[in-house]
């Protein structure tokens, strides 16, 4: 499984876009990259994963470098309740948590 | 909200008693995995499961032992748990197929005297 890379903290303002940076140098071409994120002391939730194609849904976009080696996660309009620990996973069956970004929403 | 259901949601023990958790999905999902969680530690895998009576160990599995007789449940064993084990204890499941992602249960929080 890939190692990842994240800064441990980052600030938004509520209703500008948040962009969560990821370092995957290691990920493999099988490997894809998943992203989580943990409410206080909630279960993870699953926001989005890709390969190598640009992914969006419902909660955020995800772009993916053509090399793979780094993506990043988009939050178009957070919210206070985007306020969280985001993890970047690069892997398949048995995922590797790092430390991930605390990223605070402020009003 | 994937339909898993840990119990119990706290449990408070002492130390050399045994301590079941158990996992429940409604899912029919062939994977299962326990992980923890500490301060400083982000989540880490113990054990994980991809059948009935198949299981194999993640990352720190030492003192822990888990059964799976039926899709749908998935326990986790403490033999005789320990102050190091007091930890938040995650489920989670997949169904294993083309990299489709693991979901996660609410947790326990569990706590050895």
């Amino acid at each position: 499984d890939a190692k990842t890379t994240q800064p441990p903290s980052m600030d938004c303002a509520e209703g500008r876009a948040a962009n969560l940076p990821c370092n995957h140098s290691t990920i493999s071409g099988n490997e894809y990259v998943y992203w989580y994120r943990q409410i206080h002391s909630q279960g993870p939730q699953y926001i989005i994963h890709g390969l190598k194609n640009n992914e969006t849904n419902e909660m955020a976009s995800l772009i993916i470098t053509e090399d793979r080696k780094s993506s990043t996660l988009i939050l178009p309009h957070a919210t206070l309740r985007d306020t969280a620990v985001y993890y970047c996973i690069g892997g398949a069956q048995k995922l590797v948590f790092g430390q991930g970004t605390r990223l605070t929403i402020n009003p | 909200d994937a339909g898993i259901t840990q119990s119990p949601r706290h449990k408070v023990t002492e130390t050399g008693t045994p301590v079941t958790l158990r996992c429940h999905q409604t899912e029919n999902h062939r994977y299962m995995y326990w992980y923890r969680q500490d301060p400083g530690h982000g989540l880490r895998l113990i054990h994980y499961s991809y059948g009935v009576k198949d299981t194999d160990k993640g990352e720190v599995s030492d003192g822990y032992s888990v059964s799976r007789s039926k899709t749908e449940d998935f326990l986790l064993t403490l033999e005789s748990a320990t102050s190091s084990q007091t930890s938040v204890y995650f489920c989670a499941i997949s169904s294993g197929i083309s990299n489709q992602p693991q979901h996660f249960g609410d947790g326990t929080r569990l706590s050895i005297l």
